[in-house]
């Protein structure tokens, strides 16, 4: 069975610096990877996702990941911080198999930017 | 990206009633849709996975019975709490899917708040 784990439930950063939020995966087989970005009361908004191809994946508002397979990682970045991007981040991962297989979320994490 | 829409986006009912939450994809054919379940400050619980014309397959645990869903078209999926009850209460969120398998992202609408007195 698949799983994701973000280990930081809370990462705060200062505006300006860069940010990092993690996440690792387990899935049978290669994995479809996928970022997500929630504010208060919201939906979940897509950031980006890893289907094939090269391991550095750039997506909306500034924000990439990078697949390393050998450590099974998926980790969020942005060079620079905004306070704006304060909010739950989710990680999800899907095995790359057809059918339906629902995305598996990790339990996400609060991203906390101070001006 | 593709634009899910939710509605009602908040409803209060007294216990004992059932509610009707519409999910609709807007700009594409949804052939797959998903039903989560958020409580407070944790992450999405799956109820249930809908095709198109097909019934639901709902996830362990989950009372198909308590929670009807309907995916009657390609760009409607409805999700019935039956007479509801407080533990109901919860944040509830669909996510639609276009045809093409797993690389197509899966795209959330923007939640209902369910209060149940």
């Amino acid at each position: 069975a698949q799983s994701v784990a973000q280990p930081e439930d809370q990462v705060n950063v200062a505006e300006g610096n860069p940010l990092t939020v993690k996440c690792t995966y387990s899935v049978s087989g290669n994995p479809y990877l996928f970022w997500y970005v929630q504010y208060p009361n919201r939906g979940l908004q897509f950031l980006l996702k890893y289907i094939t191809g090269d391991n550095l994946v750039k997506g909306s508002y500034g924000f990439e990941a990078e697949f390393n397979k050998s450590q099974t990682s998926f980790h969020l970045k942005k060079p620079s911080a905004l306070v704006s991007d304060s909010a739950l981040y989710f990680c999800a991962v899907r095995p790359a198999i057809s059918g339906n297989t629902p995305l598996v979320f990790g339990k996400g994490t609060r991203l906390s930017v101070i001006a | 990206g593709a634009v899910v829409s939710q509605h009602p986006s908040r409803v209060i009912c007294k216990s004992g009633t059932s509610v009707k939450i519409e999910c609709r994809s807007l700009d594409f054919q949804a052939t797959t849709m998903f039903w989560y379940r958020q409580f407070p400050k944790q992450s999405l619980m799956l109820m249930a996975t809908s095709n198109e014309g097909s019934k639901a397959t709902y996830e362990q645990g989950v009372e198909k019975d308590k929670f009807l869903i309907n995916h009657a078209s390609l760009t409607l999926s409805t999700l019935t709490v039956t007479s509801a009850h407080p533990e109901d209460s919860s944040f509830y969120i669909c996510s639609a899917r276009a045809h093409g398998g797993p690389r197509e992202t899966q795209y959330f609408g923007p939640g209902t708040r369910l209060l149940v007195l």
